[in-house]
């Protein structure tokens, strides 16, 4: 069974300060994603990556950066923190430029405070 | 830009209703069309479809793409309250998927 393992399942953060969300996944994707998702809106792409030390933004990167320094591990980075990035944040990680499924972690809801 | 829309956004049923959620998309250079299920936690894959016209089933729930008219449809006959959850469906194009925001369903006794 694939799977994409998110480091944290809840994380409240205050204002201001750097947040690291981390994302692992064993199947040997070529492909890693960030979402955001809120109630309403579905899932945002925030940022992706097709290969090691390369990304592209998606719809929403403005106050969001990302890394990819191995395979198999997407971090998703937040400078500095702010309330209207209260969310739940979902990785996926699939095939290469495949048009099979991607397949999800379990979701980090971050509280911004 | 990409986009996918879902209606509705939510629905109320009684077990044993059958339900149909519509998706229509407007992707570049689409290659699939994709519905997930989300319940409390992570999206769990449930169809992908890339050719018009072929009805893709698993249980009580089947799917359909038209490809000329860009719509996708998701049917579950004979509701269960275990189906109550978001259905999302995603465009993908080379490997990149555009959600739409989702319907959520409730199932009720």
């Amino acid at each position: 069974d694939v799977k994409v393992t998110q480091s944290s399942r809840y994380l409240v953060k205050r204002t201001g300060e750097k947040v690291f969300l981390e994302c692992v996944q064993d199947m040997d994707h070529e492909n890693m994603f960030w979402y955001r998702q809120d109630p309403g809106l579905g899932l945002r792409l925030i940022y992706f990556s097709y290969d090691v030390k390369m990304k592209e933004k998606g719809d929403i990167p403005e106050g969001y950066s990302v890394s990819r320094e191995k395979k198999e591990r997407f971090s998703l980075i937040l400078e500095s923190a702010s309330t209207n990035q209260t969310s739940m944040y979902l990785c996926a990680s699939s095939f290469a430029r495949s048009i099979t499924e991607a397949f999800f972690g379990q979701g980090t809801r971050l509280t911004v405070v | 830009e990409d986009k996918v829309v879902q209606s509705p956004l939510s629905l109320v049923v009684h077990e044993g209703d059958t339900v149909t959620l519509n998706c229509s998309y407007e992707v570049t250079n689409f290659r699939s069309l994709l519905w997930y299920k989300q319940e409390k936690k992570a999206p769990t894959f449930l169809f992908m479809l890339t050719s018009s016209g072929i009805e893709k089933k698993s249980g009580r729930l089947s799917s359909i793409l038209d490809k000329k008219e860009l719509f996708s449809i998701l049917n579950i006959t004979a509701t269960q309250t275990g189906d109550s959850a978001i259905y999302l469906c995603a465009g993908t194009n080379a490997g990149k998927s555009t959600f739409g925001d989702g319907t959520t369903l409730t199932v009720k006794p």
